[in-house]
């Protein structure tokens, strides 16, 4: 079963920014956080993805609360690209990836 | 190349045909994975090969027979299938099976009749 826990669908608007919630309560030491977003007709592709501290690369940011039972994943600029349903995975080396129900994300014109 | 290839795109089936999902990487990768998706649904996991070897079957049914020839392919063979089978095939590769990344494939959609 997932350990996640995620909104079921956001919205935002093209071009502003959007921050994806996930929860994690019971995340120990070693659990990294991954995300995977999974556009319409795709498979999913991953997008980033840490252990403590904040993780920024060319798709997102990730930021990690400090006691780790909750992140949040930073869209900087919306586009019409980015609607897709976005993963939260909390994944330990050596385990197999659980995907959780997701977030479906709309971005409006 | 990052890609995960898979064939056919899309596949119609009668429940008493026999057919084969085709999946191919060339990244090197010695973990490989076949996924089940439902509409509306997350991806499931169904097997994991590892260095060519079958490491993890979630109790799939016999129906369905995962095959790894070589590093870079992983098939899976269709027999008998029932309608409820209909679902998004999805394959997957990572450098190890203890990977952090998971390289998918666009899938396979099938549909049993």
């Amino acid at each position: 079963d997932a350990k996640t826990t995620q909104p079921n669908s956001m919205e935002s608007n093209e071009e502003e920014p959007v921050h994806l919630p996930c929860n994690h309560s019971t995340i120990s030491g070693t659990d990294y956080i991954h995300w995977y977003r999974q556009l319409p007709s795709q498979g999913p592709e991953y997008v980033i993805h840490g252990l403590t501290s904040n993780v920024n690369n060319r798709m997102a940011s990730l930021a990690i609360a400090e006691d780790r039972k909750s992140s949040t994943l930073i869209l900087h600029r919306a586009t019409l690209r980015d609607a897709a349903v976005y993963y939260c995975i909390q994944h330990n080396y050596g385990q197999n990836f659980v995907f959780g129900p997701g977030t479906r994300l709309s971005v409006l014109p | 190349d990052t890609e995960v290839t898979q064939t056919p795109k899309h596949l119609v089936m009668g429940m008493t045909n026999k057919k084969s999902l085709k999946c191919e990487q060339h990244m090197g990768h010695r973990a490989m994975y076949w996924y089940k998706q439902k509409a509306k649904k997350p991806p499931e996991l169904m097997f994991v090969y590892s260095y060519e070897k079958l490491s993890i079957n979630e109790s799939v049914p016999s129906r369905f027979s995962p095959e790894c020839p070589n590093s870079s392919l992983l098939n899976l063979h269709l027999h008998a299938l029932q309608p409820e089978d209909s679902a998004l095939y999805l394959c997957a590769s990572s450098q190890e099976h203890e990977g952090t990344e998971l390289f998918f494939g666009s899938g396979t959609q099938l549909s049993v009749l």
